[in-house]
């Protein structure tokens, strides 16, 4: 089975920095990979996929890019409701593994 | 505007049964793959079941397989959990997930049910 892998494991930032978490499969799965954001006590939302296509209403400071086994999410100016576990998944094919998550958090 | 509401969570005995149930609407249901998604408290997330449309395929990880049986009720627009031989590390909140395709990502989830297994 492919395994996922994320990087780091959390981070701290300042409102307004430039962040950005890896994913990494450890075999080429194409482009099928998505990012979800889960906020405390919150249900999982999807914010990209096809690696790096935007899902309707995300805001624009999102965004994501890579293709084979290497992915980045890029958050461009942090802000505060941005304060969640953001989380990749491969869904090429079943087992649809998601990646240990990355926890955020304001500096 | 699309809704999973899910129902069946509990409190239940090591060894005991439970069964999920996932409400869906304002979309197509049988067009579209459903999953079981989980999330032990404090952890991260588990797909532990997949069905396409048809019910015709079915995925189940290998965590879950023999224990756990999806099935869907393409009449009721109604998504099933069936878990039997329930063990403590099943304790999760579990989640009814949409997915646009067998192979596709997941563009809607619900709310979630706690499951927990405890004597």
């Amino acid at each position: 089975d492919i395994q996922m892998t994320q990087s780091p494991s959390s981070l701290s930032a300042s409102v307004g920095d430039r962040v950005t978490i890896t994913c990494r499969a450890s075999q080429a799965i194409s482009n099928y990979l998505a990012w979800y954001q889960q906020k405390p006590g919150k249900v999982p939302k999807l914010l990209i996929y096809a690696a790096s296509t935007l899902q309707s209403g995300v805001p624009s400071r999102f965004s994501g890019s890579g293709s084979g086994t290497d992915f980045t999410l890029t958050i461009s100016s942090l802000q505060p409701e941005d304060v969640a576990t953001y989380y990749c998944q491969k869904y090429d094919s079943a087992p649809f593994t998601f990646g240990p998550g990355t926890k955020v958090y304001i500096k | 505007e699309v809704q999973l509401l899910e129902s069946g969570g509990g409190l239940v005995q090591p060894g005991g049964s439970l069964r999920l149930s996932c409400a869906a609407s304002g979309f197509t249901f049988s067009t579209y793959a459903m999953r079981w998604v989980r999330q032990a408290p404090g952890k991260g997330l588990e797909c532990v079941s997949s069905i396409t449309g048809s019910g015709g395929s079915t995925y189940y990880a290998d965590s879950v397989k023999g224990r756990f049986t999806i099935s869907r009720d393409n009449s009721k627009n109604t998504l099933y959990l069936l878990m039997n031989s329930l063990r403590a590390e099943d304790t999760a909140v579990y989640y009814c997930a949409k997915a646009m395709s067998w192979s596709g990502y997941v563009d809607y989830w619900g709310q979630g049910t706690l499951v927990t297994v405890s004597s």
